[in-house]
């Protein structure tokens, strides 16, 4: 069974600080990863996925498939990234699934000004 | 840019009773999920659902609930007989294959079981 975890319930940080926040998975296969974030009265949406290897809003995350982690990260943190953010696994292709996502317990993170 | 809907936005209902809750998916997705979240709890996986068919459920979506796509457009969540326990956020989902895309979520359907 696959497990999702994020230990940090609140993250508080300042403007201009660097943020991370973790995500440790478990799973035996192979699988997709990836970060969704939702701002106060919005819907849940993507941020980002392991296997886009991109940068949005300046977060990058990195899949450590040793340490079982994509922990999310930011160099210089806005007040506009204050949000929930969630991280979440899906089975990858060849394996059996018909697309559950796995979330993991999400993060507040508050930037204060 | 297309978006998945729920309606209503908020339902209340008493224990017993039965609550259908509504969603339409993005028109050329081919894959529905449902979610739901317990207030302070994480988002959990109910059930998957493709070609008319529940693909995969959870150890919670139980013999109280049913999926639905009753046309062309919607895909519903049936409770048949509502609990305490049942209330929560509910969000509907849905991508186009179920793995390499992107699963959009809906605004949510908070359930208040009184």
């Amino acid at each position: 069974a696959q497990r999702v975890t994020q230990p940090e319930k609140l993250l508080s940080v300042f403007k201009g600080a660097p943020v991370e926040l973790k995500c440790n998975y478990s799973y035996s296969g192979s699988p997709e990863l990836f970060w969704y974030v939702q701002y106060s009265r919005q819907r849940l949406q993507l941020l980002l996925r392991h296997i886009s290897r991109e940068s949005i809003k300046g977060f990058t995350a990195d899949l450590n498939k040793g340490e079982t982690s994509f922990h999310l990260k930011k160099p210089f943190a806005q007040e506009e990234d204050s949000a929930m953010y969630y991280c979440a696994l899906r089975v990858g292709p060849g394996g059996t699934s018909y697309g559950k996502l796995t979330f993991g317990q999400g993060t507040i993170l508050t930037v204060h000004p | 840019e297309p978006e998945v809907t729920q309606t209503p936005s908020h339902q209340v209902t008493q224990m017993g009773q039965e609550v259908i809750l509504r969603c339409v998916p993005i028109s050329n997705h081919l894959y529905f999920y449902w979610y739901r979240q317990i207030l302070g709890q994480k988002v959990e996986f109910l059930v998957s659902f493709y070609n008319n068919e529940i693909s995969e459920k959870s150890e919670i979506f139980d013999d109280q609930f049913s999926v639905e796509r009753p046309d062309g457009s919607n895909f519903t969540l049936k409770i048949r007989s509502t609990k305490l326990e049942d209330s929560a956020m509910y969000f509907c989902a849905s991508s186009r294959q179920p793995s390499g895309y992107e699963q959009y979520f809906g605004p949510g359907t908070r359930l208040t079981v009184t």
